[in-house]
């Protein structure tokens, strides 16, 4: 079935610096890919729908100034946390639509914790 | 009020208990729906989807939706400690982009 790949698995940074987490489709491209944050035991919240070769849309309250998404391929976006402070630390996930999949082929990455002290 | 509530328990079963989870709506324009089972520190896997009223089996799985009451359910047989995870419902609207919306989850676990 359809695989979503996202690296890395956990990170810890330093305020202040830049993070940046990796998304790939594996075995299908995908022209969409959806970032998503959740914390402890809530739900997922999405951030932005990023789309290959042009701008993300980010949903509102999502600042899309800290939140960098580059969608440069049909199999790969990232999300760069910039500038990351002790709030951002959270479960980051992606997500992409695999065109034959089930379920509308919504399939997730593995998530990425960020912890930034 | 949110567009799809779900009780966030936690939810605590004996191994072998029949297992229901319920999620409501409130935006009549959800088509499609969709189960997702969340382990900790995982992203969601895709358990059950429809987009019909009524039930859908898989395996110790049931999916049922009434689209009349805006309400659905998710009945898990036999249950068994390893089915202890989150528990996410999410629908679609068809007429909105790819946009998912998801429930808060709920926690379930099954004890031996």
């Amino acid at each position: 079935g359809a695989v979503v790949s996202q690296h890395p698995s956990r990170v810890i940074c330093k305020s202040g610096t830049s993070v940046k987490i990796e998304c790939r489709s594996l075995d299908f491209q995908a022209t969409t890919m959806f970032w998503y944050r959740q914390f402890p035991k809530q739900s997922l919240m999405l951030m932005a729908t990023s789309n290959e070769g042009s701008k993300a849309t980010y949903e509102q309250g999502v600042e899309k100034d800290k939140f960098l998404i580059n969608h440069a391929s049909l199999t790969l976006s990232t999300l760069t946390v910039t500038s990351a402070h002790p709030e951002d630390s959270s479960f980051y996930i992606c997500s992409a639509r695999a065109p034959q999949g089930p379920g509308y082929g919504y399939t997730f990455g593995s998530g990425t914790r960020l912890t930034v002290v | 009020q949110k567009e799809v509530e779900q009780d966030p328990g936690p939810l605590s079963v004996p191994e072998g208990a029949i297992v229901s989870l319920n999620c409501t709506y409130s935006n009549s324009a959800f088509q499609y729906f969709m189960w997702y089972r969340q382990y900790s520190r995982k992203g969601p896997e895709l358990l059950m989807y429809t987009y019909s009223s009524g039930n859908k089996e898989d395996g110790r799985f049931t999916a049922q939706v009434d689209k009349s009451s805006k309400y659905i359910s998710l009945f898990i047989r036999d249950s068994q400690p390893s089915d202890s995870a989150t528990y996410l419902c999410a629908m679609k609207n068809n007429n909105a982009g790819n946009m998912l919306t998801f429930g808060g989850g709920t926690r379930l676990m099954v004890k031996p």
